[in-house]
């Protein structure tokens, strides 16, 4: 399977731990994108790189929240000092840019559910 | 700021009835359009997307949209649904220069065989 590669697919952690999510994007996009989707929610938009550096992020994105995509190539999610609303489906998706046939066309890993107890 | 407004949260549907799910959107520029779909227990699918062009687009399984600026609307439509076609549906807006999808919140269809 060659499309977006995200680990663990579920996560149970104790309120007040930290965890860390990975996302492997397509191999030759350039651009990744982390999501967070809540229970009867569509997926919100949390932060995204083009190859290695970080662009934008949401102000959904709080402090304990910090991604990185070191090589320009998989991504990290880290949360720290967890609450209970942080449980949600974490969403990767990635997509090439700079052609003008493949325009901005995200293409979304399964996620990593995060239940914090 | 963008926003996407999805009216039907679920629809029950018998098969090979017509189908046709709500989506505007509210932005004044230029944008690009998307329904995805999510089949129980998958990761979100590309279903169409619209760029430019003819605002009647088509895409896989089927299924069409139409962009009807004046309207801020990218409702999506199948003349006849599958049982199959039960999943979730996701409208999503891109603001030309933006790079973030915005998503609605969803449309919970289950066709009854």
């Amino acid at each position: 399977d060659t499309g977006v590669s995200q680990n663990p697919r579920h996560k149970i952690t104790k309120r007040g731990q930290n965890v860390t999510f990975r996302c492997d994007p397509i191999s030759e996009h350039n651009r990744l994108y982390w999501y967070r989707q809540t229970l009867g929610q569509g997926p919100e938009f949390l932060t995204y790189f083009q190859n290695e550096a970080q662009l934008e992020k949401s102000r959904l994105l709080s402090d304990r929240f910090s991604a990185e995509r070191p090589k320009g190539s998989f991504s990290t999610l880290e949360i720290q000092r967890t609450e209970q609303g942080d449980s949600a489906m974490y969403l990767c998706a990635s997509s090439q840019v700079g052609t003008r046939i493949a325009k901005n066309i995200q293409y979304f890993g399964a996620g990593t559910r995060l239940s914090v107890l | 700021a963008q926003s996407v407004s999805q009216h039907n949260h679920h629809v029950i549907l018998s098969e090979a009835a017509s189908l046709e799910l709500g989506c505007n959107y509210s932005y004044g520029g230029t944008v690009n359009l998307f329904w995805y779909v999510q089949y129980p227990g998958q990761h979100l699918q590309l279903l169409l997307k619209y760029f430019s062009g003819d605002p009647l687009v088509k895409g896989i399984k089927g299924f069409e949209a139409e962009f009807i600026k004046s309207k801020f609307s990218f409702n999506l439509r199948k003349p006849s649904v599958q049982w199959s076609d039960t999943a979730e549906y996701f409208c999503a807006v891109n603001a030309e220069g933006f790079q973030k999808l915005v998503f609605g919140t969803g449309t919970r269809l289950l066709v009854s065989p």
